[in-house]
């Protein structure tokens, strides 16, 4: 069965910078986009961006360029969410999600990651 | 800064039908399909309805979506306790080349 499974919570200082791991199992890693959604607490989902495993090609939310930036690993079949210069408003859930081929929707979720920016 | 408006709360008793709105632009609703997601207390999303009225295997036919120009609804017929989650609606946005969601509503069983 298809899983994702996200790394675990972590807590950073301000100004520093955090990895969230994904790693797939249960399909074919290298063909379908994975993305990355994040959720602050009480509020909604926000798209942060999208990458394709097989070339490594990505698409950031505007408001995230610069500061993040997603790799991959095709040998262990994971995703890797790397996110810069933490402020106390990236404190959030952070999900990988897989993308239904040709439906822009996402069909399997991680089961999310906290991370906590606070001094 | 959701570019898709939905509102914050609705609600109704079981059995009732619900339905929640979710306003857009051109940008996005009025040209890509658009996707519902169900989120329960302390849980991941869950995708409910997907091009703009498909329910994935496992979701009740007490679902349902549609799109009109740049709106999209989703209907809650039959409501019941376990429907009780944050419902979110999302698409591709062409100008922002990114994906949106909708400001969430919280649903209610009274």
């Amino acid at each position: 069965q298809v899983q994702l499974v996200q790394s675990g919570p972590e807590v950073k200082q301000p100004g520093a910078s955090v990895r969230v791991s994904c790693k797939a199992s249960g399909y074919t890693f290298t063909s379908f986009f994975l993305h990355w959604v994040r959720q602050a607490p009480g509020q909604g989902l926000e798209w942060m961006g999208v990458m394709h495993p097989n070339v490594g090609t990505t698409i950031y939310a505007q408001r995230f360029q610069g500061r993040v930036s997603l790799t991959r690993d095709t040998s262990t079949s994971t995703v890797y969410m790397d996110l810069s210069g933490l402020r106390s408003d990236d404190t959030a859930v952070y999900y990988c999600a897989r993308e239904k081929p040709s439906s822009y929707c996402f069909d399997y979720w991680g089961q999310g990651t906290l991370v906590t920016v606070s001094s | 800064q959701s570019v898709l408006t939905q509102p914050p709360s609705a609600s109704g008793t079981p059995g009732q039908r619900v339905t929640i709105s979710c306003s857009g632009s051109t940008s996005n609703i009025g040209n890509n399909i658009v996707n519902w997601y169900q989120q329960l207390p302390g849980t991941a999303p869950k995708l409910l309805i997907y091009n703009s009225g498909q329910r994935p295997s496992g979701v009740p036919d007490r679902f349902s979506g549609s799109k009109s120009g740049t709106s999209a609804s989703l209907a809650i017929s039959g409501l019941q306790s376990e429907d009780e989650a944050d419902y979110y609606c999302a698409a591709w946005d062409d100008s922002l080349s990114g994906y949106v969601f909708g400001t969430g509503t919280k649903v209610t069983v009274l």
